[in-house]
């Protein structure tokens, strides 16, 4: 069955500093793994990761695919307020169909604190 | 525009109506997805459409029957549910070339807004 595991489940920091989301998959057919961040509505795209192991970069949010140990980080740094939102990560199955099937972590939990 | 609209953003219903969530883009996406969330818990995947056909049903019990009338629609029909179906439902779509994963076609999955829909 695949399996998509994210670290910390809840995590509360002060603002400034810098945190390290983790995230495992066993999927079948894994074709790249996605990075959401919710917060009470639906999930907003942040990156999209390969076995390339290219690292992705947006601003203070970056993100690389570690293919070897099926795993990717999430770092944010000099957090905000505004960063806190729960932190979905998804692996990507292709359908031979057409179209893409997510299965989605359990997510963690962030809160930034003044 | 990458924007995927959802309506109605709120749904009480009672067990034994019958409603429609809607769902609709012009991205000229061919796969278009309808995912459960129950609170606190990450999105699951119940339906793929893909050129209009359904792909994907990851047993997904028959009050819900999912629509598809054309490239730029997704309806959900929903009837005789139960207070456990209560959730926010996320439609959501993509490109969807047969055998062509998102990376290959330079896109990703996009959400719309959600569904927020109680069972009384």
């Amino acid at each position: 069955e695949d399996k998509v595991v994210q670290s910390p489940l809840s995590l509360v920091v002060h603002e400034g500093d810098t945190v390290t989301l983790n995230c495992s998959y066993e999927v079948t057919n894994f074709r790249s793994l996605l990075w959401y961040k919710q917060e009470k509505k639906a999930p907003t795209f942040l990156f999209m990761l390969t076995s390339s192991g290219i690292e992705k970069k947006s601003g203070r949010l970056s993100s690389i695919l570690d293919k070897k140990e099926l795993s990717s980080i999430l770092n944010i740094t000099a957090t905000q307020t505004g960063d806190s939102a729960i932190y979905l990560c998804a692996a990507n199955l292709i359908l031979t169909g057409g179209g893409n099937k997510l299965t989605f972590g359990t997510g963690t939990q962030l809160k930034v604190e003044l | 525009d990458t924007e995927v609209t959802q309506t109605p953003k709120h749904l009480v219903m009672g067990m034994t109506n019958k409603k429609s969530l809607k769902c609709e883009q012009h991205m000229g996406h061919r796969a278009m997805y309808w995912y459960k969330q129950k609170a606190k818990k990450p999105p699951e995947l119940m339906f793929v459409y893909s050129y209009e056909k359904l792909s994907i049903n990851e047993s997904v019990p028959s009050r819900f029957s999912p629509e598809c009338p054309n490239s730029s629609l997704l309806n959900l029909h929903l009837h005789a549910l139960q207070p456990e179906d209560s959730a926010l439902y996320l439609c959501a779509s993509s490109q969807a070339y047969p055998g062509q994963d998102l990376w290959s076609s330079g896109n990703t999955i996009y959400f719309g807004e959600g569904s927020w829909l109680t069972v009384v």
